[in-house]
């Protein structure tokens, strides 16, 4: 089993649809969660962390479920501009190197 | 707002050329790292650096070496470039405290190395 799995998609959903991302992990010790946005041929950029429960930020929201060792990225009233792909990254705590998705593919269409 | 930069967004080199790639980020972060990604591989790390003249290898360090002489800069160096090393290059930055692994990692735009 990978460390960190996620669907590659690419999911294709209209504009304004509610979307969502599972992540699951292996290293039931992982101590922190977050999702990265990239931009085909971009840079990841942090979208968000996940310390505890979960976290929302306006129209995004990330949940962790430590019993089935998976985080979600839920995304409501899609834009286009949300078109890119997320990485979901594990930290596994104790000083270790983070451990990288492969990224789900997101695409909304109008 | 911070800024990670990368001196070369392009490059094309031969096989067995020795080559640099140049990172500096303006806000005084403890923790630099150098990664690369390639299709279904997803980023992987090859080294990192928690202070200058610090470093420590990453998951994938053979045929590479790295140099932190201050602290903003990390550099990235091919000794002799092969074909293999054909990829996108990703240098990042975190501020420290949280350990190595535990702030937001910044990114710079990536230079995309092609080795024929």
């Amino acid at each position: 089993r990978k460390e960190v799995e996620q669907d590659p998609g690419p999911f294709n959903v209209p504009e304004g649809a509610t979307v969502a991302f599972n992540c699951t992990y292996s290293n039931s010790a992982s101590q922190s969660f977050f999702w990265y946005r990239q931009d085909c041929r971009k840079e990841p950029k942090l979208l968000m962390s996940v310390y505890s429960s979960g976290n929302e930020d306006g129209r995004f929201t990330a949940q962790l479920n430590r019993a089935s060792q998976y985080i979600s990225l839920l995304i409501r009233d899609s834009k286009l501009s949300d078109s890119a792909t997320y990485l979901c990254v594990v930290n596994p705590g104790n000083n270790r190197k983070l451990i990288w998705g492969l990224g789900t593919s997101l695409a909304v269409n109008p | 707002d911070v800024k990670v930069t990368q001196s070369s967004r392009y490059l094309v080199k031969r096989t067995g050329e020795k080559v640099f790639l140049e990172c500096v980020q303006d806000m005084d972060h403890e923790n630099m790292f150098w990664y690369r990604q390639d299709p279904g591989l997803g980023l992987r790390l090859i080294y990192f650096s928690y202070d200058v003249k610090m470093k420590e290898k990453g998951d994938i360090p053979e045929g590479y070496s790295v140099s932190r002489e201050k602290k903003e800069r990390f550099s990235l160096i091919l000794e002799s470039a092969s074909t293999n090393q054909t990829s996108m290059y990703l240098c990042a930055s975190t501020l420290g405290g949280q350990g190595a692994f535990g702030g937001e990692l910044f990114f710079g735009e990536g230079s995309r190395l092609t080795v024929l």
